[in-house]
């Protein structure tokens, strides 16, 4: 069975442009959630999507954005990007209750640098 | 903010058990206590969860006190390639809020 996969895995952008990340979750999996990781803050929690509506989200300004398709599979956006949006993006997905069974399984991540 | 409080970092020796600690006194009763680790570039990796009980599988044990305040991850027989950052996390299923981890360093 596949991973999860997020494409694409290095990008570089200039301040102000916007960014959109992919993340194709493991199939028959329909929950997906997105974090952030710097080495300032750590591994933050950004948001979760499931059935293609947004559950839960994170402490973030609202340039950060996402959705899920029918498919399960999920898109982040980061609108006018600024230097400290440079970061390692990861999406896990999982399955759901009742059939959850706790784990969340992360892809490789997308490396974000914003010059 | 993150629920949990580790050491920053541990050293374990090459074949013998690492024993990670974690305090989560402020866990509620629908919480469950999971363990994940980051090899240095990667996706964090699942070890194990639990509830209440003790668990354990192929990779790990794991202890949670009577009170389920604190808890600990035991490698049984830890290797070079269980280098990592240990995180412990508390928290519903579907999302996790990371604190700092544990930087374990196995060393031959």
């Amino acid at each position: 069975k596949a991973g999860v996969t997020q494409t694409p895995r290095y990008l570089i952008k200039t301040r102000g442009q916007q960014v959109t990340l992919s993340c194709s979750p493991i199939s028959g999996h329909r929950s997906v959630s997105w974090y952030q990781q710097t080495p300032g803050q750590g591994l933050q929690f950004l948001f979760e999507y499931f059935s293609e509506t947004q559950r839960n989200k994170g402490n973030f300004p609202g340039r950060f954005s996402g959705r899920q398709f029918s498919n399960s599979r999920s898109e982040m956006n980061v609108s006018t990007l600024e230097l400290g949006d440079s970061a390692l993006y990861l999406c896990a997905s999982s399955l759901v209750w009742p059939d959850n069974t706790g784990e969340l399984f992360f892809g490789e991540g997308s490396r974000l640098t914003v010059l | 903010d993150a629920k949990t409080t580790q050491p920053p970092s541990m050293d374990c020796a090459e074949g013998r058990a690492a024993n990670l600690p974690c305090n989560h006194s402020t866990i509620s009763g629908n919480e469950y206590v999971y363990w994940y680790r980051q090899i240095h570039s990667q996706g964090p990796q699942y070890i194990i969860h639990g509830l209440k009980n003790n668990e354990t599988n192929e990779m790990a044990s794991l202890i949670i006190t009577e009170d389920r305040k604190s808890s600990t991850l035991i490698l049984p027989h830890a290797t070079l390639r269980d280098t990592a950052v240990y995180y412990c996390i508390v928290s519903p299923l579907r999302w996790l809020t990371f604190g700092g981890g544990t930087r374990l360093m196995v060393k031959p």
